[in-house]
């Protein structure tokens, strides 16, 4: 059974370049959330979606930072402009429901020189 | 503002041994408490959770502890094995539907188990 499935799983980019990260939930899960872990931060949580609605995008660090999630099993997390400072590992996870246990993809890698 | 503190980066321990790793926390709402493990270049992987209304929770060689006068929880490794080696990551999150899928991640500490 495929878990999350993320792309790229890594990402060297200039800055100023728009930058498109993708992921698949697991099958059937109606959660989605994006994370991004840097030295300085940890792991924090940018956005979730509930059954394709965006509930919550509080965590989302700046206006260049979108998410999407046209149907219930791809979503997208974009950065245009880039910045030195977005470089960090983005995870996405997915779970059965909104409270459930979170199952984390791979990451993808993001440097911006 | 850290609301979910691992205090300790990192953790050696012999194979065989016991491991113990701590976690704190500041915020009274949290009622449940999670613990994932991450090796390297893959994503965090889902150990074992507890309940507030719980002070321990086992799960074969795994065992939480959850102290809420102290605000404090522990994750015991027993019998600690080289392929336990690696990031252990506590997280907490709040009460309700909404709030519960929050999850607030400590930094982690770096378990090295020595054979």
């Amino acid at each position: 059974d495929a878990g999350v499935i993320q792309s790229p799983r890594h990402e060297v980019t200039e800055m100023g370049q728009e930058v498109t990260l993708r992921c698949k939930p697991i099958s059937g899960h109606n959660s989605l959330f994006w994370y991004r872990q840097t030295m300085m931060r940890g792991l924090e949580l940018l956005i979730y979606f509930n059954n394709n609605v965006p509930i919550d995008d509080s965590g989302m660090p700046e206006d260049r930072f979108s998410a999407k999630m046209p149907n219930a099993s791809f979503s997208t997390l974009k950065i245009q402009p880039s910045e030195p400072r977005d470089s960090a590992v983005y995870f996405c996870a997915s779970s059965l429901r909104l409270s459930g246990t979170q199952y984390f993809g791979p990451g993808t890698r993001l440097l911006v020189l | 503002d850290q609301q979910v503190k691992q205090n300790s980066p990192s953790l050696s321990v012999q194979e065989g041994r016991i491991s113990i790793l701590n976690c704190d926390y500041t915020n009274s709402m949290f009622d449940y408490f999670l613990w994932y493990k991450k090796y390297p270049a893959e994503g965090p992987t889902f150990l074992i959770s507890i309940s507030s209304i719980k002070d321990k929770n086992e799960d074969g060689r795994f065992t939480v502890f959850l102290n809420k006068s102290a605000k404090h929880l522990s994750l015991h490794i027993v019998p600690s094995q080289p392929g336990d080696s690696a990031v252990y990551f506590c997280a907490a999150t709040g009460a309700g539907e909404t709030s519960g899928s929050r999850l607030t991640f400590g930094e982690g500490t770096q378990l090295t188990v020595n054979p």
